[in-house]
């Protein structure tokens, strides 16, 4: 029983242009989310979060919507960059820990 | 301020086999988690401990425990291996109580092979 999903394993885009990754969750407790990115042989660092109580969270190129109705979150990149070629997973927190997406791998390509 | 490390950072190993492996948090974290990484399965929770205890559970069998030293460091073991335990298992330090905040500093990881 996956309480959050990642239904693209990957996703390819032009540098420049936009990169969206997106999440689904199930469980009504989730009020935490954060976007984690992940380089081979790295472990994940943090990227961005959003609380329950909103429903956008912007950081420089890096933006995070919430839409608590749809139990959806997505990423937004813009511009997308080579480097941001990664493995990006979402979580989302009940308070107690965390439970992570099965990630998207993001490839832009210059 | 030297991050999250984990030894040993690749292991091989044969079923029925046990492990240990470990981790040394960011100084001054006390909470460590542990995480395994699998393809397909993203980051599934194993367990979390905060000074010293054990606080927080995931969903694996028994043979998979861990304990945290007074000095923070962490280490998780597995008995008796089995061929779908390989995997990247990572560990996760906070200065916090949750992991609000994306106050979660994670380790390289420790890659395991099992045949």
């Amino acid at each position: 029983d996956q309480q959050v999903k990642q239904n693209s394993p990957s996703l390819s885009v032009q540098e420049g242009r936009i990169s969206i990754l997106n999440c689904d969750y199930t469980n009504s407790m989730f009020d935490y989310f954060l976007w984690y990115k992940k380089y081979p042989a790295e472990g994940p660092t943090f990227l961005i979060s959003i609380s329950s109580i909103k429903d956008k969270n912007e950081d420089g190129r890096f933006t995070v919507f919430l839409n608590k109705s749809a139990k959806h979150l997505s990423l937004h990149i813009v511009p997308s960059q080579p480097g941001d070629s990664a493995v990006y997973f979402c979580a989302a927190d009940a308070g107690n820990m965390l439970t992570f997406g099965g990630g998207t791998r993001l490839m832009v390509k210059p | 301020k030297a991050g999250v490390t984990q030894t040993p950072r690749y292991l091989i190993k044969t079923r029925g086999q046990q492990v240990t492996l470990s981790c040394s948090p960011i100084s001054g974290h006390r909470s460590v988690s542990w995480y395994q990484q699998t393809p397909g399965q993203g980051l599934q929770f194993l367990f979390e401990y905060f000074s010293e205890t054990q606080r927080n559970k995931g969903n694996f069998p028994g043979r998979f425990s861990g304990r945290q030293f007074s000095n923070s460091r962490s280490e998780m073991n597995v008995s008796t291996l089995e061929l779908g335990d390989s995997a990247l298992y990572l560990c996760a330090s906070s200065s916090g109580t949750t992991a609000r905040g994306g106050t979660q500093y994670f380790g390289p990881g420790t890659r395991l092979l099992v045949l």
